[in-house]
């Protein structure tokens, strides 16, 4: 167990549809990164928020948002849903916000199939 | 273009019989190589971040070094419980910007056989 919690496990939805993925980071880590992981476009890294701040962004579509909350938690909202984001998306958090410096923990990710 | 490609896509092995996965990068500016091994259905877990060439770093049965082009997994008479698909990932900064980017591997999926 990393420590890092991903809700819900899974979620089916319908194209055009609106979700949100919540993630809580380990007690302690500041920064929290999304990424998404499909069976054929491996794993990529969309976004990632330090102490509540963006910090990078990587491949993350205009229909996806996320923020960092005051309590660190974070949220990957994604609306106009369409077949090809059904993916696993992970979250993982770290103490510090260089992603070069700091080990990430992943968590057990979020299962999203669109229909 | 940036690109990271890991060989071989499968590869199994007897117990025991020691063998390299590889990771080779074209990107300018590399910040950070790292290495993560993920279990079916669950996230990566991470294993070593390399900086520069000539570096190594070990942990129980694994071994990982860096060159300028390429990085090498060496497995050591592998066991059964090591079985996963073992990720390749690249920190490097985005030349216009100077601002950074993360490029994944797809992946080498390892079978030890018992």
């Amino acid at each position: 167990d990393s420590g890092v919690t991903q809700t819900p496990k899974h979620l089916i939805t319908a194209t055009g549809q609106r979700v949100t993925l919540r993630c809580s980071p380990r007690s302690g880590d500041l920064s929290v990164y999304w990424y998404q992981q499909s069976l054929d476009q491996g794993l990529q890294f969309l976004i990632q928020y330090y102490n509540g701040e963006e910090r990078a962004k990587g491949n993350i579509l205009e229909r996806f948002s996320a923020q960092q909350f005051p309590d660190l938690h974070s949220e990957l909202n994604l609306s106009s849903l369409e077949l090809g984001d059904s993916a696993l998306y992970f979250c993982a958090s770290s103490r510090g916000g260089d992603w070069a410096l700091n080990e990430q923990f992943f968590g057990p990710g979020t299962r999203l199939t669109v229909l | 273009e940036d690109q990271v490609t890991q060989s071989p896509e499968a590869l199994r092995l007897q117990e025991g019989e020691s063998s390299s996965l590889n990771c080779s990068y074209t990107v300018s500016g590399l910040r950070g190589l790292f290495w993560y091994r993920q279990d079916p259905g669950k996230g990566p877990e991470f294993l070593f971040t390399l900086y520069s060439a000539g570096e190594e770093k070990e942990k129980e049965r694994l071994k990982a070094t860096l060159t300028k082009k390429e990085s090498f997994l060496h497995i050591t008479a592998p066991k059964p419980e090591d079985s996963a698909t073992y990720l390749c990932a690249v920190q490097a900064t985005r030349t216009t910007s100077g601002t950074y980017k993360y490029i994944f591997g797809t992946g080498t999926r390892l079978k030890v056989l018992a």
